[in-house]
């Protein structure tokens, strides 16, 4: 049971580069989220999708383009990369939060990307 | 706006050495807290999820409750293979998750 997979585990870029960020689940979900963790600084959101082809923006989202083109597929592209985007990015997914129990995210075990 | 807040940053406990981790909250409408466990180099694993104050969740060596304006996570005589980061987050309506910065836990043999 695979759960959430992320691709690639670890990656160093140049200045300037661009990449994409693979995310992808098998649990039927819904939603899914692109979070980037920082020392000191936790998890902080950076885009999330409510369903296949939407996407919207959280917390921290400039730098940063998304995609959802198939249900269990979440992109994360950085269109030139800065240092300032050395982090920690994790996916997650979840199902619909509904009215009734929520439902927890679950994650991805991360990419770890350098900016040099 | 949403804020959560974790405490402390860091702790250190010898094994079997009981104590809590809190988590303080200011939201308008919370709907749900969850605990997440995170172990180096992996991604945040779920615990608990608490609904309304007075709720109480166990799990093997866990406990986590929740009040009005904060939730605590309970250890009890802890091992060493707990040692790692433990996450809060809160939900209100259907928004993202607001996260704390964790709780580094680390137990000592």
């Amino acid at each position: 049971n695979a759960g959430v997979t992320q691709t690639p585990k670890f990656r160093v870029l140049k200045t300037g580069q661009s990449m994409t960020l693979l995310c992808a689940q098998d649990m039927n979900h819904e939603y899914m989220y692109w979070y980037r963790q920082d020392p000191g600084m936790g998890l902080r959101l950076i885009h999330y999708s409510v369903g296949e082809g939407t996407t919207a923006k959280g917390e921290v989202p400039d730098g940063y383009n998304v995609s959802r083109l198939k249900k269990q597929n979440f992109l994360l592209g950085l269109e030139s990369a800065a240092p300032s985007q050395t982090s920690v990015y994790f996916c997650a997914s979840s199902y619909y939060p509904g009215q009734g129990s929520l439902q927890p995210q679950h994650f991805g075990d991360g990419t770890r990307l350098s900016i040099l | 706006e949403d804020q959560v807040t974790q405490s402390p940053e860091a702790l250190r406990l010898q094994e079997g050495e009981s104590s809590s981790l809190n988590c303080s909250y200011t939201v308008s409408g919370l709907r749900g807290l969850f605990w997440y466990r995170q172990d180096p180099g992996k991604g945040p694993e779920f615990l608990f999820t608490l609904y309304s104050a007075g709720e109480e969740k166990e799990k093997e060596r866990l406990k986590a409750t929740l009040t009005k304006k904060e939730s605590f996570l309970h250890i009890t005589a802890p091992k060493p293979e707990d040692s790692a980061t433990y996450l809060c987050a809160v939900q209100t309506g259907n928004t993202p998750l607001v996260f704390g910065k964790g709780t580094r836990l680390s137990v000592i043999a």
